[in-house]
């Protein structure tokens, strides 16, 4: 079975401070691992993906296999940075199932 | 040229009813899905559909059945609506094959009275 967590319903920064979201996962082969953004009264949509290794608005997430985990971090964050964000799991083999987490609020203090 | 495009945006209902949400993507996609949103923002699979074929059901109750025209189309018919039933509803479509993206529709807010 597949599973991913997100310790954090809520996380609370200052703009300027730095940001980490985490995201566990647990699955016996090998993980896809994504992270979703919901802006407020908008459409889930992709932020990044861990296989293509970038950097978007300033957001970056490593797999690390040995801890199963795959943390979204950003240096200093916005406001606009504000929203729900989804790490979520990808199987492999097959068609494709794809498990999200509970989802954290990122919500950022001027 | 919205990609995927769910109808309605709202839906207000009354317990006992029967309603349905339709979903339409012009990506060139194959495969279809849809999630629910609690009340609590978790997001939770029901179907999902390659080439109008049923791929995943999770544990949905019978009065949710859904339906797949072709494979730009994905329809969610629920019967005998209950309370529980008030949620987001979002309509998914990706590539076939391995970790591809999703792409989401805008959802449908159900509200049962």
């Amino acid at each position: 079975a597949q599973r991913v967590t997100q310790p954090e319903k809520l996380l609370s920064v200052f703009k300027g401070a730095p940001v980490e979201l985490k995201c566990n996962y647990s699955y016996s082969g090998s993980p896809e691992l994504f992270w979703y953004v919901q802006y407020s009264r908008q459409r889930l949509q992709l932020l990044l993906r861990h296989i293509s290794r970038e950097s978007i608005k300033g957001f970056t997430a490593d797999l690390n296999k040995g801890e199963t985990s795959f943390h979204l971090k950003k240096p200093f964050a916005q406001e606009e940075d504000s929203a729900m964000y989804y790490c979520a799991l990808s199987s492999s083999g097959g068609y494709q199932k794809v498990t999200f987490g509970t989802g954290t609020k990122l919500q950022v203090i001027p | 040229d919205t990609a995927v495009s769910q109808t309605p945006k709202y839906l207000v209902t009354q317990m006992g009813n029967d309603k349905s949400i339709k979903c339409e993507q012009n990506l060139g996609h194959d495969t279809m899905y849809w999630y629910k949103q609690d009340s609590k923002k978790f997001l939770k699979i029901m179907f999902s559909y390659n080439n109008k074929e049923l791929i995943i059901n999770e544990t949905v109750p019978n009065r949710f059945s859904p339906k797949s025209p072709d494979k730009a189309h994905l329809n969610l018919h629920i019967n005998s609506l209950e309370l529980g039933d008030s949620a987001v509803y979002f309509c998914a479509s990706s590539r076939s094959g391995e970790n591809s993206p999703l792409h989401f529709g805008n959802g449908t807010r159900l509200t049962v009275t």
